[in-house]
């Protein structure tokens, strides 16, 4: 199975600050990676996919870059509603399997 | 509006068993692969089962192998999972998720649906 791991796995952040939250795979899965959003008590949202192509209505602050085994996440300037966990997920092969998260907290 | 409406859930004892449902709408429910992915209270998310549009390939986490199965109903718009021989490691809220099937390259779950929660306990 391929283990995905993420950093950090909690981020304090202000308003406007320009954050990045990195994801390792355990082996190549090329670009076929994933990022999603999840606020409490709400389903995850997919945020972007292919590493970085930008979901349709997502704002363009998101940015994901990376291939083979290290990614990242991107916001250039965070906004109250950005306040939330994290995941990254490869799609590359089954099992899928997503990191533990990371957990955005507000300074 | 795609909506995906899961049901299903519930307090079960360990050993018992539960029928899970998703009634999909809002798209084609045949262009899309359709998968579980669970949450525990208060952890991340696990891949529990894929099953793509015509139920010819399956596919389950090692976890739930040999105990859950996973279907669909294309004349329904449904997808289900039968849990059997639940264990308190199972209690999670199951969401339903979606994959668009693509020809070549692999894709995204691109759609969740708001979960039903499954707790075993005695």
């Amino acid at each position: 199975d391929i283990q995905m791991t993420q950093s950090p796995s909690t981020l304090s952040a202000s308003v406007g600050d320009r954050i990045t939250i990195t994801c390792r795979a355990s082996q190549s899965i090329s670009n076929w990676l994933a990022w999603y959003q999840q606020k409490p008590g709400k389903a995850p949202k997919l945020l972007i996919y292919e590493a970085s192509s930008l979901e349709s209505g997502v704002p363009s602050r998101f940015s994901g870059s990376g291939s083979g085994t290290d990614f990242t996440l991107t916001i250039s300037s965070l906004q109250p509603d950005d306040f939330a966990t994290y995941y990254c997920q490869q799609y590359y092969t089954y099992p899928l399997t997503f990191g533990q998260g990371a957990r955005l907290d507000i300074k | 509006e795609v909506q995906l409406v899961e049901s299903g859930g519930g307090l079960v004892k360990p050993g018992g068993s539960l029928r899970l449902s998703c009634a999909a709408s809002g798209f084609t429910f045949t262009d899309y692969s359709m998968n579980w992915v669970r949450q525990a209270p208060g952890k991340g998310l696990e891949w529990v089962s894929s099953i793509s549009d015509s139920s010819t390939y399956i596919f389950y986490a090692d976890s739930v192998k040999g105990r859950f199965t996973i279907s669909r109903d294309n004349a329904k718009k449904s997808l289900y999972l039968q849990m059997n021989s639940l264990r308190a490691e199972d209690t999670a809220l199951y969401y339903c998720t979606r994959k668009v099937v693509a020809a070549v390259s692999p894709t995204p779950i691109d759609y969740w649906g708001q979960g039903t929660l499954v707790t075993v306990a005695s």
